[in-house]
């Protein structure tokens, strides 16, 4: 089973809706990441959480939202979505003594 | 601030011929660098990684990488490209903190 999963793994969804996608790992690691990949850009961080109690804004958290329901779960929301919100969005872990992240495989999201 | 300049964003050798990706990076601190690889629908997955120590690092499926600080540099390579290493290919660099920053990725195309 993959350590860092993701789900759904695609969504089309349309303008003004709301849109949670869901992260759980099982590595064990208190530290979780939302990342959007773009062409051209690389990957660019929304959010991140050192653990349950510890939540922080990224370079790009405008029009997102997270919750870390437990230290092994963590979900990106996206309150009402628009067309530029259109990306690849991947859920990352660390834990304490790895300089890594450990990536899932991904949720490719379509806002029409 | 801290950044990651990947030169290239696509890159085209022969199978057999030397793989040679490139990255630069601005730190104020001592960084941590990555070069991690995205196999096409997949999460990204850590080729290799400079911490501290021997400034050459050797990583999986023969890629190897050399951290020249004179040269703020982290170059990827790889004597002899064989058609699985088709891929998109990120450089990042983590300066000593919990921010861990990306380049934009560089495609590699491997011609028979």
């Amino acid at each position: 089973d993959a350590d860092v999963t993701q789900t759904p793994r695609n969504r089309i969804t349309k303008t003004g809706k709301r849109i949670m996608l869901e992260c759980s790992q099982t590595k064990g690691h208190d530290r979780m990441y939302w990342y959007r990949q773009d062409p051209g850009l690389g990957l660019q961080l929304i959010y991140y959480s050192f653990d349950v109690k510890d939540i922080n804004k990224g370079e790009i958290s405008d029009g997102y939202s997270v919750s870390r329901q437990a230290q092994a779960k963590f979900s990106l929301s996206l309150e009402s979505a628009i067309p530029n919100q259109t990306a690849l969005y991947f859920c990352a872990t660390s834990g304490q003594g790895y300089n890594e992240q450990f990536f899932g495989p991904g949720t490719r999201l379509t806002v029409l | 601030a801290q950044s990651v300049t990947q030169l290239g964003s696509h890159v085209s050798v022969s199978e057999g011929a030397l793989v040679l990706l490139r990255c630069n990076y601005s730190s104020s601190v001592p960084p941590y660098l990555f070069w991690y690889v995205q196999y096409p629908n997949q999460g990204l997955q850590l080729l290799l990684k400079y911490t501290t120590g021997a400034t050459l690092v050797k990583g999986i499926n023969g890629f190897e990488a050399e951290f020249k600080k004179s040269e703020t540099s982290f170059h990827l390579t790889k004597p002899s490209a064989h058609m699985s290493d088709a891929a998109e290919y990120f450089c990042a660099v983590r300066p000593g903190g919990n921010d861990m920053r990306f380049g934009a990725g560089t495609r590699l195309t491997v011609k028979p």
